[in-house]
C-alpha cells in the first residue's frame, strides 16, 4: 500500500524557473492538501481540494497553482520560483470526516537560488 | 480563525525522563485535536487524537487529554526513549476551518542516552 507518494524528493531551481511537484494517493481520499514547512512556523496550508475538480486557497497561496483532475492526483505548480519559496513541501490526503487521520507524503525539499 | 500554540523548543531530555509538551488552541465550533510526529527525513504521521472534550488519546506510551475548559491538549510521556527523538506537532480541525488541519509550530525533542 503506497499511501501518499510525492516526487521529487529534492529539487534546486533558479529564480524565475517553473516546476511541478507531483502528489498521488491510492486511498480514494476526498481531501488533499499542500503544506509548506519552514523553521519555527510549523506547516502552513498552501492549497487544498475537497474532491476532483474542486480546489481552494489556503493560508499562503501566492505563487502557487493547483488542479485536481482525478481523485488520485494533486500537483502543485510553482509559476516563477522565488528564493522565498525555498522550503519543504508536504502533500497530505484524508477522508471526509473531521476525525479521520491525514496521511502525508515524505516531502520535497526545494531550494531556489 | 483557528490557531494552535505550542511550547517552544528545542527540548532535550535524558532517557527515562518525563515529557510534557504544552499545546493550547483557539477554534470555532468543536474541534478535533491531534498530535503528529515527524521523524528525521520523513513526513508527518499521526501519534494520537481526541475528538471531544475529556477524551484521552494514547499511543506508544504518549497521552493527551482534550481539556475544553483550558483549551489545551498537552502531550505527555512518562519515560522517554532515544527513539522518541523527533518533531512533535499539535494540530486541530474543525468545521469552521474548511475541514483543514491547522498546525502549531512544532517542538523538536532530543532524547540523550
Amino acid at each position: 500500500n503506497a499511501g501518499v507518494t510525492q516526487t521529487p524528493k529534492f529539487q534546486v531551481l533558479k529564480t524565475g524557473q517553473s516546476m511541478t511537484l507531483q502528489c498521488a494517493q491510492d486511498m480514494n481520499h476526498e481531501y488533499m492538501s499542500w503544506y509548506r514547512q519552514d523553521p519555527g512556523m510549523g506547516l502552513r496550508l498552501i492549497h487544498y481540494s475537497v474532491g476532483a475538480g474542486i480546489t481552494d486557497q489556503g493560508e499562503v497561496p501566492n505563487g502557487y497553482n493547483v488542479s485536481r483532475s482525478t481523485t488520485e492526483d494533486f500537483p502543485l505548480r510553482l509559476l516563477s520560483a522565488a528564493p522565498s519559496q525555498t522550503s519543504v513541501y508536504f502533500c497530505a490526503s484524508r477522508g471526509g470526516s473531521v476525525n479521520t487521520e491525514a496521511f502525508f507524503g515524505q516531502g520535497t525539499r526545494l531550494t531556489v537560488v | 480563525g483557528n490557531s494552535v500554540t505550542q511550547m517552544e523548543g528545542p527540548v532535550t531530555l535524558s532517557e527515562e525522563a518525563f515529557l510534557t509538551i504544552n499545546c493550547t488552541y483557539t477554534a470555532t465550533g468543536y474541534p478535533s485535536l491531534f498530535w503528529y510526529v515527524q521523524y528525521p527525513g520523513e513526513g508527518l504521521q499521526l501519534l494520537l487524537k481526541a475528538t471531544k472534550a475529556d477524551d484521552k488519546g494514547s499511543n506508544k506510551g504518549f497521552e493527551a487529554t482534550y481539556r475544553k475548559e483550558t483549551t489545551s491538549f498537552h502531550l505527555e510521556k512518562g519515560s522517554v526513549q532515544v527513539s522518541d527523538s523527533a518533531v512533535y506537532f499539535c494540530a486541530l480541525i474543525s468545521s469552521g476551518s474548511a475541514r483543514q488541519l491547522t498546525f502549531g509550530s512544532g517542538t523538536q525533542l532530543t532524547v540523550l542516552p
